[in-house]
């Protein structure tokens, strides 16, 4: 069974600092990694996607992927109080159009 | 505007019925899903497909029928066989992005309620 991990926190930060959330995956093999935001009761939104080893930066978003340690990362620079939400790590499994999903990590970002 | 719709947002079902969710998408993605989030959880695959009269199950199949019969549709039937129904489903669909990777987007969702 693959599985895809996350702290489900809540993580709390203060507004304006660095938000870094983390996620570790079992199947070496997959090549496509996601991060997805959801507020309560919404559905999940897609911030950012990586498929290459370092990192891949947009606006105020930075994701890593290190494959060698299966582990994908989202920093969030400047955290605003809009930004807490729930922090889904995807990963698309290798050889199949499936996607696993992590439980989330939940972000607060205090104002 | 391009989307993923998904009916109805809510419904409540009494135990020993079937339900349908629809799921249309206008995106012309190849690719369909059916997801299941539960409180404080993460989302669990129920079903996808890939193309058109085609589809295969996902982690927590059981209890739950789907089909594609077109490629903008991809409905799912909640049998009375699904013990735990009460949940938010979610539908989604990919596209290979112009930068290589498939990318899943997601509709709104609907919140099936077992009273």
């Amino acid at each position: 069974q693959k599985e895809v991990e996350q702290n489900s926190g809540p993580l709390s930060v203060p507004e304006g600092a660095i938000a870094s959330l983390n996620c570790t995956y079992s199947d070496r093999g997959s090549q496509s990694f996601f991060w997805y935001r959801q507020y309560s009761g919404k559905s999940p939104e897609l911030i950012m996607f990586i498929y290459s080893n370092g990192d891949k930066e947009d606006g105020r978003f930075t994701a890593q992927l290190n494959k060698a340690s299966q582990y994908v990362s989202l920093l969030i620079r400047d955290s605003q109080p809009s930004d807490s939400a729930t922090y889904l790590c995807a990963v698309m499994v290798s050889g199949t159009y499936k996607y696993i999903f992590g439980t989330g990590t939940r972000l607060k970002v205090l104002a | 505007d391009g989307g993923i719709t998904q009916s109805p947002k809510y419904l409540f079902r009494k135990e020993g019925q079937n339900v349908t969710l629809s799921c249309e998408q206008n995106l012309n993605h190849d690719a369909m899903y059916w997801y299941r989030q539960d409180p404080g959880q993460g989302l669990r695959l129920i079903y996808y497909s890939q193309i058109v009269n085609d589809f295969q199950k996902g982690d927590i199949a059981e209890g739950y029928s789907v089909s594609r019969e077109k490629k903008e549709s991809f409905p799912l039937t909640v049998t009375s066989a699904q013990k735990n129904p009460t949940a938010f489903y979610l539908c989604a669909s990919s596209t290979r992005s112009s930068s290589g990777a498939n990318v899943l987007t997601f509709g709104a969702g609907s919140r099936l309620t077992v009273l």
